[in-house]
């Protein structure tokens, strides 16, 4: 069973441009997570979705966006990128409503913002 | 404010010895902990949970602790093997909560290095 996979691997972006990041869940899976780890600090959570709907945000200015597909793929958007928005990007995947939430997590993609 | 916490963050431990890796929270409505571990430049991988109504959980050389009055959690690894060595992430949700919120909430993980 393929797990969580994200694209792309590694992203350089200068200040100002938008990030498109991907990430597909494994099989089965509705909804996916997103979540910030920079540099020193520990994984922070950024967006929930489910079935096509956002269903929580973190702590991030708007400019942080995304959405989810029918098939459950999911995309984040970065608009605006300022220097501090490098770090890894991770996206899990779960099932949620069925009392297995337990979260599993793709390889991450790397944003360099230069 | 952050809610999960782990104050350590590097441990050494001989290869054969028990690694113990510790996990404090402030919220008392986490209902449900889990433990990753990341290597370097991949995903952090799932290794064990508990839920809040037990007080240990075993899988193998892992084993996880919960102490609810104290608000705390703890990761046993017995023996500890070279191939342990990772950063360790705890995580906590509020798998029980009236809004659904089941992100997890994480702390800034401890680097486990086992020592041949």
């Amino acid at each position: 069973e393929a797990g969580v996979t994200q694209s792309p691997t590694h992203l350089i972006k200068t200040r100002g441009q938008q990030a498109t990041l991907r990430c597909s869940p494994i099989s089965g899976h509705t909804s996916v997570y997103w979540y910030q780890q920079a540099l020193g600090l520990g994984l922070q959570f950024l967006l929930w979705y489910d079935e096509g709907e956002e269903r929580n945000r973190g702590n991030f200015p708007p400019r942080f966006s995304g959405r989810q597909f029918p098939n459950y793929s999911s995309e984040l958007n970065v608009n605006a990128l300022e220097l501090e928005d490098s770090a890894l990007y991770l996206c899990a995947s779960s099932l949620f409503r069925r009392g297995a939430d337990t979260q599993y997590f793709g390889p991450g993609t790397r944003l360099t913002v230069l | 404010d952050q809610q999960v916490k782990q104050n350590s963050p590097s441990l050494s431990v001989q290869e054969g010895r028990i690694s113990i890796l510790n996990c404090d929270y402030t919220n008392s409505m986490f209902d449900y902990f889990l433990w990753y571990k990341k290597y370097p430049a991949e995903g952090p991988t799932f290794l064990i949970s508990i839920s809040s109504i037990k007080d240990k959980n075993e899988d193998g050389r892992f084993t996880v602790f919960l102490n609810k009055s104290a608000k705390h959690l703890s990761l046993h690894i017995v023996p500890s093997q070279p191939g342990d060595s990772a950063v360790y992430f705890c995580a906590a949700s509020l798998r029980s909560s009236g809004a659904g919120s089941y992100q997890l909430t994480f702390g800034k993980g401890t680097k486990l290095s086992v020592i041949p």
